[in-house]
């Protein structure tokens, strides 16, 4: 059962645009939603995380989005540089719960052409 | 300070032959977690450790994993009778505990097996 979907598996996008990565989820236990960033060779990194109340948060040039009631939230990486080119995994846990077992999606390739 | 320590870093090995795979946490941090992560795909949850609580094994794919971890040191992941499906990165993370949860996962650099 994937209980973390996301979308889409690689974008290309020029260095100065936008980049959006989109994930739904299923388990409405489900209160703790980090992005994670995993570079060739080399161990995820926890990037941003947000939890269900509030809808936006905003770290530099990362954002996340929430929406409750959809059961989705999307990362927004703006004015896209060539070093934001990893893969970005995006997760959900449930916060109070003793560790923090993530689900993780499957992971979107992202490039960034200069 | 040091990181997840994971070790060897890539291991072959032939269908059949059982393998052993290392990773030392943060110091510190009374949780750890092994993920599975096939290639180009998402981290699949393995196994995790909590201080001397009973660990949590839902995520073994089989009874061919197993995994040990001495109080709150080092941890082994054992396969036994490794078999071509088993390829992946293995990857380690530890963590702190938070006040309220949300700890976030540390992640070693993970150990790339290779099953001919």
């Amino acid at each position: 059962q994937q209980q973390v979907k996301q979308s889409p598996q690689s974008l290309i996008v020029q260095k100065g645009g936008i980049s959006i990565i989109n994930c739904a989820y299923e388990n409405t236990a489900f209160d703790y939603f980090p992005w994670y960033q995993q570079f060739p060779g080399k161990g995820p990194a926890l990037l941003i995380a947000i939890r269900p109340d509030v809808s936006e948060k905003k770290e530099g040039r990362f954002t996340i989005s929430f929406n409750k009631s959809a059961k989705q939230f999307s990362l927004h990486i703006m004015d896209s540089q060539p070093g934001d080119s990893a893969t970005y995994f995006c997760a959900a846990s449930m916060y109070g719960a003793a560790g923090n077992k993530l689900t993780f999606g499957g992971g979107t390739r992202v490039l960034v052409k200069p | 300070g040091a990181g997840v320590s994971q070790s060897p870093s890539n291991k072959v090995t032939e269908k059949g032959k059982d393998v052993e795979l290392r990773c030392d946490p943060i110091s510190g941090h009374t949780a750890l977690y092994w993920y599975r992560q096939r290639l180009g795909q998402g981290l699949e949850f393995l196994i995790y450790f909590q201080g001397n609580s009973a660990p949590d094994k839902s995520g073994l794919p089989s009874d061919r994993f197993s995994a040990e971890r001495t109080g709150e040191s080092v941890s082994t992941l054992t396969i036994q009778r490794t078999q071509q499906e088993d390829s992946a990165v293995y990857l380690c993370a530890s963590s702190s505990p938070r006040i309220g949860g949300g700890s976030p996962l540390h992640f070693g650099n993970g150990t790339r097996l290779t099953v001919t």
